[in-house]
C-alpha cells in the first residue's frame, strides 16, 4: 500500500529535550516536506527536500532541522524544543512540485 | 493582503444541501489549484486538482477556477454526513520549492 508513515503519532516532552520525528514514504517520491498545523494559522511549511541531500527552508524553519540521506526518509529534528513548537506536524511527499502531495497521519507534539 | 484567503467557518448544513466553499488569492502566478479534505485526526487527502480556469467535475464535487477574479470554489452536491470535514484549498507554484500555499481551511458539518 502506497503510504507516508510518521512516528511517533503522539509525543509529550519537556523544554530542551532533543527529539526526532521520523517520516518514511514507499512511493519513490522525489519531493518531501514537513508542515505544522495550528488553529487559525493553517498548514505552514517548515522544510522541504527536492531530492537526497537537497533540503531548504520553508516558511517557518526556526528551531527545526531536517536531513535527507535516503530518498524514502525525511526526519524532522527539534534539537531544543520549546512550548511554541507544540503543534500537529505532517510529513508529505510527491513525485514533483505540481503533483498531488500525500500526507502522513500526523504527529501531535506537546512541549511542556 | 494574504496570498490565500479562506473563510474558516464553521459551516453547518443539513444533509442533501448544496455546499459552496471558496478561496481567493492574490498571486497571479499560481497555475494549479487543489482542494484537500481533512477528517479529524487524519492527514489531508487530495479531493480535486485543476490546472487552469474552468470547471472540473468528479461525482458530487465540482471545482471551479476563475483566474481573472483570482477566485476558486468547491461545490458539493447532495451533501452527506460523511462530507463533514475540514476543506483546504491549495495552490502553486509558490517560490521555487515550496510548491503549495494552503488556505486555513473551512470546517464543514453536515447533519442528518
Amino acid at each position: 500500500e502506497a503510504q507516508v508513515t510518521q512516528n511517533p503519532r503522539y509525543l509529550i516532552t519537556v523544554t530542551g529535550k532533543k527529539l526526532t520525528v521520523t517520516c518514511s514514504q514507499n512511493m519513490n517520491h522525489e519531493y518531501m516536506s514537513w508542515y505544522r498545523q495550528d488553529p487559525g494559522l493553517g498548514l505552514r511549511q517548515i522544510y522541504y527536500s527536492m531530492n537526497v541531500e537537497v533540503t531548504d527552508k520553508g516558511d517557518v524553519p526556526e528551531g527545526y532541522k531536517v536531513s535527507r540521506k535516503e530518498k524514502r526518509n525525511f526526519p524532522l529534528i527539534l534539537e531544543s524544543p520549546s512550548p511554541n513548537q507544540t503543534s500537529l506536524y505532517f510529513c508529505a511527499s510527491s513525485n514533483d512540485l505540481d503533483d498531488e502531495q500525500f500526507f502522513g497521519p500526523g504527529t501531535r507534539l506537546t512541549v511542556l | 493582503q494574504k496570498e490565500v484567503e479562506q473563510d474558516p467557518g464553521p459551516l453547518s448544513v443539513p444533509e442533501g444541501a448544496i455546499v459552496s466553499l471558496n478561496c481567493t488569492y492574490s498571486n497571479s502566478a499560481f497555475q494549479y489549484f487543489m482542494w484537500y479534505r481533512q477528517y479529524s485526526r487524519k492527514g489531508p487527502e487530495l479531493l480535486m486538482y485543476t490546472y487552469s480556469s474552468g470547471n472540473k467535475e468528479d461525482g458530487r464535487f465540482t471545482a471551479q477556477v476563475d483566474k481573472s477574479s483570482k477566485y476558486i470554489s468547491l461545490f458539493i452536491r447532495d451533501s452527506q454526513p460523511s462530507d463533514s470535514a475540514t476543506y483546504l484549498c491549495a495552490m502553486g507554484p509558490n517560490q521555487a520549492g515550496t510548491a503549495l500555499i494552503f488556505g486555513k481551511g473551512t470546517t464543514l458539518s453536515v447533519s442528518s
